[in-house]
């Protein structure tokens, strides 16, 4: 079945520092891909999306791109701030018309001054 | 975009009782739902699909004797945990698709609601 691997965290960063938070997929066919962000105590957040292969969703200064040769979708992003302290979610879902999201285990970002 | 509404927010109750947790998807209509379970520093588990107009559809495991769902309206799903026990204690979110586009419909989570059994 579909299946997505991310990092484990935490990951400590200082404010400005560069972010990659890895994730890969086992997927049939030709998935959606996703992340996620939750604040502390809120539910999920879509971040930024891509449908197919090559495609680089954007959001906030976050970045992935996804790679079908390498079945990854690693998240970036520049320079961090503290505000983006959260959990992120690596997900896909198939293209089937079923919406079920498979998420990864979430990889939490801490983020000092 | 789309907001999903979830109540209550959090919640505490004894062993044994039962408890409803609400999910409304306010501007939009939402012929399925999905509803999750999170633990502590762990990924979101796919309880079951909640269906309007039909039973809902469990993922192996989970027991649907015990997480009640009802589908009742375009809007609003609602789980309900009965005879609940400290292991039920949890974070539950709730989601709805909408729209799509090119690709899969748009997932949008409720806030989600801390469940207790003491």
């Amino acid at each position: 079945g579909d299946s997505v691997t991310q990092m484990e965290g935490p990951v400590t960063l200082s404010e400005e520092a560069f972010l990659t938070i890895n994730c890969t997929y086992t997927a049939t066919g030709y998935p959606s891909l996703f992340w996620y962000v939750q604040y502390p105590g809120e539910g999920l957040q879509l971040l930024l999306k891509a449908t197919k292969a090559d495609d680089k969703g954007s959001n906030k200064g976050f970045e992935a791109t996804y790679r079908k040769e390498t079945t990854s979708f690693h998240l970036e992003k520049g320079s961090v701030q503290v505000s983006d302290s959260a959990v992120y979610f690596c997900a896909l879902t198939s293209n089937s018309g079923y919406s079920t999201l498979t998420f990864g285990k979430g990889t939490m970002l801490l983020v000092s001054p | 975009g789309a907001v999903v509404s979830q109540h209550p927010s959090r919640v505490i109750c004894k062993s044994g009782t039962s408890v409803k947790i609400e999910c409304r998807s306010l501007d939009f209509q939402a012929t399925t739902m999905f509803w999750y379970r999170q633990f502590p520093k762990q990924s979101l588990m796919l309880m079951a699909t909640s269906n309007e107009g039909s039973k809902a559809t469990y993922e192996q495991g989970v027991e649907k004797d015990k997480f009640l769902i009802n589908h009742a309206s375009l809007t609003l799903s609602t789980l309900t945990v009965t005879s609940a026990h400290p292991e039920d204690s949890s974070f539950y979110i709730c989601s709805a698709p909408e729209g799509g586009g090119q690709g899969a419909p748009e997932q949008y989570f409720g806030p989600g609601t801390r469940l207790t059994v003491t």
